[in-house]
Formats: structure tokens, sequence, C-alpha cells
């Protein structure tokens, strides 16, 4: 039951270039979204959300656009640097209630590499 | 900043044997969350827990598993009798709130390895 899916398992980009992670889900229930990032040996690391009914978010060189009717969402990464290289993990948030508590369900993750 | 810190980072248990994963979630936090991520896999949840009870459960989430929260401050995954198929990354999540918006905050996970 993949809800939330990453089809890229992997992304190389030159620093400097944009990067960006795409993520599909099929669940019209989920309310929030998410980009966690990853480095190895470490907990995941949350890095921006968009709320449902926003189609835009931008925080400083991250920005993620959710397309509702498309069910798509992407992370855009701009400029790119090598600190960067990491997985990102897509996650979605079911609306709490109706037997939901607000879990987190993730993709599979994608792994940037940006080059210098 | 604070942060939620699990122990021990790296755990090995033979199979059948009972481990137990730990966890301090974020003080002020009221919602804690165990999710698993076996080699090359998805991240997985597996329980979340408020107000002293497990709110909800996933179906990898069987009865040899359970969580407690001792006191004011642990949160704990116990699995009775491990399986080879337990090995993966354990990680705990808390946040501070559901029905208004944070975001869940993760450890840095426990390896655990079934051998």
């Amino acid at each position: 039951d993949q809800q939330v899916k990453q089809n890229s398992p992997s992304l190389s980009v030159q620093e400097g270039r944009i990067s960006i992670l795409n993520c599909d889900y099929t669940n019209s229930m989920f309310d929030y979204f998410l980009w966690y990032k990853k480095y190895p040996a470490e907990g995941p690391t949350f890095l921006i959300s968009i709320s449902s009914i926003k189609d835009k978010n931008e925080d400083g060189r991250f920005t993620v656009f959710l397309n509702k009717s498309a069910k798509h969402l992407s992370l855009h990464i701009v400029p790119s640097q090598p600190g960067d290289s990491a997985v990102y993990f897509c996650a979605a948030r079911q609306a709490y209630g109706s037997g939901n508590t607000g879990k987190l369900i993730f993709g599979q993750g994608t792994t940037l590499q940006v080059k210098p | 900043e604070p942060e939620v810190t699990q122990t021990p980072s790296h755990q090995v248990t033979q199979m059948g044997q009972e481990v137990i994963l730990r966890c301090v979630p974020i003080s002020n936090h009221l919602y804690f969350y165990w999710y698993r991520q076996i080699l090359g896999q998805k991240v997985e949840f597996l329980v979340s827990f408020y107000n002293n009870e497990i709110s909800e459960k996933s179906e990898i989430f069987d009865d040899q598993f359970s969580v407690e929260r001792p006191d004011g401050s642990n949160f704990t995954l116990k699995i009775r009798s491990t399986k080879l198929e337990d090995s993966a990354m354990y990680f705990c999540a808390s946040s501070g709130a559901i029905r208004g918006w944070r975001p869940l905050h993760f450890g840095n996970g426990t390896r655990l390895t079934v051998t």
C-alpha cells in the first residue's frame, strides 16, 4: 500500500544548480506534506512542510510546491550546495480523527548528490 | 535546540531474545511514535502513543511488540522474542501537537541487529 511514492531513487546535480525532488501520493485525506532530510547514522530531520490548502511554501533555499489535482508535490533547492547531499524523504500526514492519530507516511526516499 | 535521544545506538541480540529500545522525547511533547527502517526500505510507522496509551498501531506492531512510558521522561519499545526480520533502524519521534501543526522530531535511531 504505497500511499506516498518517490519514483526517483537518486538524483545528481551540480553545485549552484537547482535540485528538484518529486513525490506523488494517492490519499486525498492527507492534510500536511513534509520533507525530511536524512544523513547516514542520523534520524530524519524536518526540512519544510506545506498544508494541503496551500500550493507553495518557501523557506530560504527550499521551496515546496503542491499540486492537489495531480496529487503531486516537489521540493526545489536553489542553489544546491554540497552539504545538501543526503537522502530526502517525502512524508504525508493523515488528518487527525476517524482513528487517525496524525502519523506520517513516508516515501522511499531520494538520494541527492550535489557535486562541487 | 531540544532533541529526541535514543539509546543504545546499536544493539546486537540473538534470535528469540527480548530487547528494549529506549527514547527520551522532547520534554514538553505529548505525542510519541516509533518507526522503523529496514535497510534499503522506507521508514515505516509502528505505533503512536498519547496520554499513556496506544493511539494507533500498524500491522507490523503485533503481540511481540509493546511500548511503555514508565516515568515522565522515557518512552520504550520492547520486542519480546526477536526474529531475524526485526533487524532494522528503529526511530523514536515526538510531537507537541496533532490538531495544530507541529512536525515530528526524530531521534538518531537504534540499529537493531538480530543474529
